[in-house]
C-alpha cells in the first residue's frame, strides 16, 4: 500500500526558508516521478514542482520558479522541496504526490504538512 | 485565476445526475493532453476518480465517468449519494507552461 509521509512544515517569517521532506513507502520509489501540489486556505489546488524518477530533470510552476527546488533521495526513499525566499501568498497545505509509470496525473497523494509564512 | 475553467459549485438531489465541466484550451485539452479528475472531501488529501479522460481507478464506483470534447472536458455522476459532497478538480497538463495544471474546483452540494 503506497504511503506518503510529508513533514517540516512550520511558521516562517517572509524572506524566510524551509525545507519540506516526504518519506515514501509501499512502491519502489526509484521507479517513479514525484510532485509536490499545494493548496491555500480555502482556495483550490495548485502544482508547484515535478522530479523524474531519477532526478535528472525538474519542473516549477511559474510561481515558485528560482526560489523553490526539488530533490529526492532515491536511497532513503525521500522527496524533498527546498523553499526559499518565502512570501505570505505562499502560506498553504503541502501535498507530496506521486506519479505513474506513464501519464501526467497523480495518482497516490500524502496527507499534507501546513507551511504558514507570517510575521 | 486558473489556467482550467471550473463552475464554483453544483448541486443535485439524491439519486440525480450530476455534471461538472472542465473548460480549457489550444495549449492544454486541446493539445490533445489528458483531462484527470480528483474528488476532495472535506478535511482530506484529494484521492484520483478518473484518469486519462475517462478511466477509472480501481475501487471508484462506475457512477463516475469522464469525457473529453475539444477543449474541455466533463465529470458526471449518476446516483448521487450523500457521500459524494466533495471538492472535485480536473487537471491536465500545459504545454507552454511545462507544467501540470488544475482547475479551480467545484464544490458538489447534495441537497
Amino acid at each position: 500500500q503506497v504511503h506518503l509521509v510529508e513533514s517540516g512544515g512550520g511558521v516562517v517569517q517572509p524572506g524566510g526558508s524551509l525545507r519540506l521532506s516526504c518519506v515514501a513507502s509501499g512502491f519502489t520509489f526509484n521507479f517513479y516521478g514525484m510532485h509536490w501540489v499545494r493548496q491555500a486556505p480555502g482556495k483550490g489546488l495548485e502544482w508547484v514542482a515535478f522530479i523524474r524518477y531519477d532526478g535528472s530533470n525538474e519542473t516549477f510552476a511559474d510561481s515558485v520558479k528560482g526560489r523553490f527546488t526539488i530533490s529526492r533521495d532515491n536511497t532513503k526513499n525521500t522527496l524533498f522541496l527546498q523553499m526559499s525566499s518565502l512570501r505570505a501568498e505562499d502560506t498553504a497545505i503541502y501535498y507530496c504526490a506521486k506519479a505513474p509509470n506513464l501519464g501526467t496525473y497523480i495518482d497516490y497523494w500524502g496527507q499534507g504538512t501546513l507551511v504558514t509564512v507570517s510575521s | 485565476q486558473s489556467v482550467l475553467t471550473q463552475p464554483p459549485s453544483v448541486s443535485g438531489a439524491p439519486g440525480q445526475r450530476v455534471t461538472i465541466s472542465c473548460i480549457g484550451s489550444s495549449s492544454n485539452i486541446g493539445a490533445g493532453f489528458d483531462v484527470h479528475w480528483y474528488q476532495q472531501l472535506p478535511g482530506t488529501a484529494p484521492r484520483l476518480l478518473i484518469y486519462g479522460n475517462s478511466f477509472r481507478p480501481s475501487g471508484v464506483p462506475d457512477r463516475f465517468s469522464g469525457s473529453k470534447s475539444g477543449t474541455s472536458a466533463s465529470l458526471a455522476i449518476t446516483g448521487l449519494q450523500a457521500e459524494d459532497e466533495a471538492d472535485y478538480y480536473c487537471q491536465s497538463y500545459n504545454g507552454s507552461l511545462s507544467g501540470r495544471v488544475f482547475g479551480g474546483g467545484t464544490k458538489l452540494t447534495v441537497l
